[in-house]
């Protein structure tokens, strides 16, 4: 168990719609990091905050947003929902930005768009 | 940009055998950190190593090796004699700076391994 907690587990939901998936970092950790596993792209960075402030942006499409509040926990929205953003979503969290603290990650959410 | 190549998509072994996971990085950074990461059928990524650029010294931990070569740009790891348990995918990633100062993790496709009994 790395601390970091995701919900929900599992999503399913249909072409066109908006989920809303939250991620909560281990204790201590400021750093909050989104990331997209799918078949076609394989794991893939998508946004990082940085004590409710982003940080930096990977390859996250405009139909996606996400925000860190000051609890520190972080949710990733996805909308106009299309059959390829079916995924596993992972968050994952450090103490601090920078290669050098460990990132730990969620379980992931498994988003299925039908 | 970062890139990270595991040639190898798929790999089975049986049980005891000795078994390398190769990685192949590119990079234009002079620091960098490079990663291996263990995806069990269960889904969840589990950290196994992280290493510096500067520190070219081979690693052991238990069954698990890593083998760290920048003339050739390569971060191989090896399970020796292997067990059922390590069927995962492994992923080897490679940090590249962002703008912002910070940095973001880039992975390989990664490498199915299954050990048979």
């Amino acid at each position: 168990d790395s601390g970091v907690t995701q919900t929900p587990k599992h999503l399913i939901t249909a072409t066109g719609q908006r989920v809303t998936l939250r991620c909560s970092p281990r204790s201590g950790d400021l750093s909050v990091y989104w990331y997209q596993q799918s078949l076609d792209q394989g794991l893939q960075f998508l946004i990082q905050y940085y004590n409710g402030e982003e940080r930096a942006k990977g390859n996250i499409l405009e139909r996606f947003s996400a925000q860190q509040f000051p609890d520190l926990h972080s949710e990733l929205n996805l909308s106009s929902l299309e059959l390829g953003d079916s995924a596993l979503y992972f968050c994952a969290s450090s103490v601090v930005p920078g290669a050098e603290n460990e990132q730990y990650f969620g379980p992931g959410t498994r988003l299925t768009v039908t | 940009a970062q890139k990270v190549t595991q040639a190898q998509t798929e790999i089975s072994v049986v049980e005891k055998e000795d078994v390398t996971l190769d990685c192949v990085y590119e990079t234009r950074d002079t620091t960098y950190y490079l990663f291996w990461y263990k995806q069990p059928p269960s889904g969840e990524l589990v950290f196994l190593i992280r290493r510096n650029s500067f520190d070219e010294q081979n690693e052991i931990s238990g069954r698990y090796s890593w083998n760290f070569q920048k003339s050739t740009s390569s971060f191989n790891f090896t399970i020796t004699a292997s067990q059922v348990v390590d069927s995962a995918v492994y992923f080897c990633a490679l940090s590249e700076f962002v703008q912002g100062g910070s940095e973001k993790l880039v992975f390989g496709k990664g490498t199915k391994l299954t050990v048979n009994p």
